[in-house]
């Protein structure tokens, strides 16, 4: 059981917008806009995607886009690419005991 | 460029210890704190803690109190993870991730299969 939760699974069709939630607790989430989400592909290593709740690193398509209300975040994926298709993590720093608590992912699927 | 080199994979026996060792550069390395975050099959991103390069201090998961030891190396800029008492359910990637406000750079993973 992870600490945060996320939908196991969504899609969406070439061209279409999606969003992946994420919720957490007034420990984690809704106590710092340290959220963070990680893009991976089969067999690959995680890729941050997203930092700071909205933030994208160079490089990263402006396709993807995060925001936070309470206890919950959120990622969007707009213009979806078939390259898209992979698993997302969102990530939040819990404070200086607990660190960091993953959502469990969620499986990208473009139809 | 900011690179995280890991060993490569491991196959241990029920009860043995492995070590994975982390080598960074491209960075100054005592700057930024490192994590370790393992991946069993099929399964997701599971923190297990995270070392300050410059002091050495660290901080564990609850779940690996005890097992885990992680270690630096600042001659070679490398981090190591130590965990003992392994068991099958321990078969994992194992990843480094450097952290700054995220985890922004990995290494490649090192799969540890545990197996009589």
């Amino acid at each position: 059981q992870s600490a945060l939760t996320q939908p196991a699974s969504v899609s969406g069709s070439p061209g279409q917008s999606i969003t992946i939630s994420c919720t957490g607790t007034s420990s984690d989430v809704g106590s710092y806009n340290l959220v963070s989400w990680y893009q991976q592909h089969p067999g690959k290593a995680p890729k941050l995607m997203i930092y700071e709740v909205s933030k994208r690193p160079s490089g990263v398509s402006n396709r993807f886009s995060g925001s936070k209300s309470g206890n919950t975040a959120s990622l969007t994926i707009s213009g979806l690419q078939a390259e898209d298709e992979a698993d997302y993590y969102c990530c939040s720093y819990a404070g200086s005991s607990t660190h960091v608590v993953f959502g469990g992912g969620t499986k990208l699927t473009v139809l | 460029q900011v690179q995280l080199v890991q060993s490569g994979a491991e196959v241990k026996k029920p009860g043995a210890s492995v070590k994975v060792s982390c080598k960074a550069s491209g960075y100054t390395f005592t700057s930024y704190y490192m994590h370790w975050v393992r991946q069993a099959p099929g399964q997701g991103l599971e923190w297990m803690g995270i070392i300050n390069p410059s002091g050495g201090s660290t901080s564990y998961a609850q779940k690996f109190q005890g097992r885990v030891t992680m270690t630096r190396d600042t001659s070679t800029s490398t981090v190591y993870m130590e965990l003992s008492s392994l068991r099958s359910e321990d078969t994992a990637v194992y990843y480094c991730a450097r952290v700054s406000t995220a985890l922004d750079y990995w290494g490649q993973g090192t799969l540890v299969t545990v197996s009589s």
